[in-house]
């Protein structure tokens, strides 16, 4: 079975600082996604950043961006310059390239302070 | 567009009633899912469709059951609630699999007591 393991429950970070949210998988496919999603307080899931496992180039979106180490099997979300509405719940999720389903890992709730 | 919509946003049901939540989206995307989020668990998948009057079971399938009569619109129904059935539920749909997007509905709380 695929799983998705987010260790730590909660982090906390200060305000301009960057923090690093850590995400392991277990696969033996060759063929995945990989998926961050941000769950504010509002409960609104919203898709942060995503990749493809065959791409070596981690991906980046504006302040966002991933460590992806496919031999390690890591995909660690990195936000610098953290503002006050980055707060929220974060998931990890992977889907295998035939697989329509995704599986999420526990998420991780980021507080940021000022 | 609207999105992901779901019905109702909140419900209070007693043990042993029945309900059906609806979800509709108006993205003509052909994958819909129903996951379920408990504190601590993350988001777990109840059902999900590929396609319209198609249905299969996630990982958490007892107690629900689903039905996709028309593309837009992914039924979610508890027969005869319960305690554990206390959740919120989320819909979600997608063009596809793989690298394709997952969008979400905004959630139902649903307590059953």
């Amino acid at each position: 079975a695929q799983t998705v393991t987010q260790s730590q429950p909660e982090m906390s970070v200060q305000e301009a600082e960057t923090v690093t949210l850590s995400c392991t998988y277990d696969t033996s496919e060759s063929d995945y996604y990989l998926f961050w999603y941000k769950q504010p307080p509002s409960r609104q899931m919203i898709l942060v950043i995503r990749q493809e496992a065959y791409k070596q180039q981690n991906a980046t979106e504006n302040r966002f961006s991933v460590n992806f180490q496919k031999a390690a099997k890591s995909f660690s979300l990195k936000i610098s310059d953290s503002q006050l509405g980055d707060a929220a719940m974060y998931f990890c999720a992977y889907r295998t390239g035939a697989n329509s389903k995704l599986t999420f890992g526990k998420g991780i709730t980021l507080s940021v302070r000022p | 567009n609207a999105g992901v919509t779901q019905t109702p946003k909140f419900r209070v049901l007693k043990t042993g009633q029945s309900m059906t939540l609806l979800c509709a989206q108006d993205m003509n995307h052909e994958y819909m899912y129903w996951y379920r989020q408990d504190p601590g668990m993350g988001l777990r998948l109840i059902h999900y469709s590929v396609g319209e009057g198609t249905t299969a079971k996630g990982e958490v399938p007892d107690g629900y059951n689903v039905s996709r009569l028309k593309k837009q619109n992914f039924l979610l129904g508890l027969e005869s609630a319960a305690p554990s059935q206390t959740s919120v539920y989320f819909c979600a749909s997608s063009m596809g699999g793989g690298i394709y997007e997952q969008y979400f509905g905004p959630g139902t709380r649903l307590t059953v007591t």
